[in-house]
Order: C-alpha cells, then structure tokens, then sequence
C-alpha cells in the first residue's frame, strides 16, 4: 500500500505564475487535508476535502489560493498569480473515513524567484 | 479557533537521558492529540497519538500523557538516542473539524 504521494517535490515559480500542486492519497482515504509550512515555523492548515467536496477551508487565503478534489485523479492546491510569500513546503495529508489519523505525503517545496 | 502552544522550542540532551516536550490547548472540544517528528528536509511522521478517553499511552521508549482539565499533553522520551534528534510538534483536533492545529515544534537534540 503505497504512502500518500504529492508531485512534484520541488517547485520553482516566478511571480505572477502559477503553481500546481499534486497530492494522491493513500489507497481507501478518502479524506485530504493541505498544510502550509515556512521555513522553520509549525505546519498551518489550509483546507479540508472529501471526494468532489470542499468541507472546512478555513485555513486557505480568500484570493489567488483553491483547492479541489475531483471524483477521479488527485487533489489539486492551486495558487494563482504567485508571490515570494507563497515560498514554503506544502504538505498534503490523508486518513481514511473511520479515524482521525492523518498520513503525511513527503510534501512541496514552493521556490518564487 | 483552537490554540497549541509547545515548550520548550529546543531541547538539548545527552545520550541516554529523557526528554519531554509540554503543549497546552485551548478548545475543550479537542478529543484527538497526536505527535509528529519531523527529521530535515522530510515528512512529518506519526509516532504517537492519543484520544481524550484515555490518560496515557506507552510505545516503547515514546510515552504520552494527557490532562484534560488542565488541557495539556506531553510527550516522553526515554533512554534517547542520537537518531531521536529532529523536530516534534504536537497537534490538536476535535472528531467535528478534524482539522490539525499544531504547536510550533520543538528542536530535539541528542548529544551522543
């Protein structure tokens, strides 16, 4: 049973592009969660999703940030319009629908020049 | 919104000693408490959880107690070892929301 998976492992955007982030949970989770973290800080949640479903982003900025999870493929964080305060590791975690136990991928490190 | 907070930030011990890391919490509503160790560059890894329902709970060396009148939970290192070095952050959530809200971390480090 694979491991939560999260591509790509580093990326490097310039300001005012987009980035992409990719997170395919472990098999038979059916619940994600996104987590920001700068540098040599705490992890901060961002959002909360089930399949098609946005159930708590209240952790997500309200402009340039969204999140989805659609019925087939991965959870997609998509930060439109990038700014250096983007620059962090973000991390997907899942768990399945019985527990509160999350499982960490091995997360995105945000480069914005 | 709930609050973690974690002492200390770091940690120094020798080889063989213990170590232990406090954190509060703010929301009553929080029944889930797991900690996560998170080595350079990599992951944060589950070592331990517990639920509101019970005080304590062993796994070998690693040991976590919980209070929940007073609302803080520790973690306890025994018998520590150099590759115990890394960050630990504890973490906070009620069965509602089931979103983490984490403490700050605290930097272990384990003199050889």
């Amino acid at each position: 049973n694979a491991g939560v998976m999260q591509n790509p492992r580093h990326l490097v955007r310039r300001r005012g592009q987009e980035a992409r982030l990719r997170c395919s949970p472990m098999k038979g989770h059916s619940h994600v969660y996104w987590y920001r973290q700068l540098p040599e800080e705490g992890l901060k949640f961002m959002v909360y999703l089930q399949k098609e479903n946005i159930i708590d982003e209240s952790g997500m900025p309200k402009e340039r940030f969204s999140a989805e999870f659609p019925k087939e493929g991965p959870s997609i964080l998509r930060i439109q319009q990038v700014v250096r305060g983007d620059s962090a590791a973000y991390f997907c975690a899942s768990c399945p629908v019985s527990t509160d136990t999350q499982y960490f991928g091995p997360g995105t490190r945000l480069t914005v020049l | 919104g709930e609050n973690v907070e974690q002492h200390p930030s770091t940690l120094s011990v020798q080889e063989g000693d213990s170590a232990v890391i406090k954190c509060t919490y703010s929301d009553s509503a929080s029944n889930y408490f797991p900690w996560y160790k998170q080595e350079l560059g990599k992951r944060p890894q589950l070592i331990i959880d517990i639920r509101s329902n019970v005080g304590e709970k062993k796994d070998q060396r690693i040991a976590v107690t919980l209070n929940k009148t007073a609302k803080h939970f520790s973690l306890h290192i025994t018998e520590t070892q150099p590759e115990d070095s890394a960050v630990y952050f504890c973490a906070a959530s009620d069965t509602g929301r089931r979103a983490l809200t984490f403490g700050s971390g605290t930097r272990l480090q384990v003199q050889p």
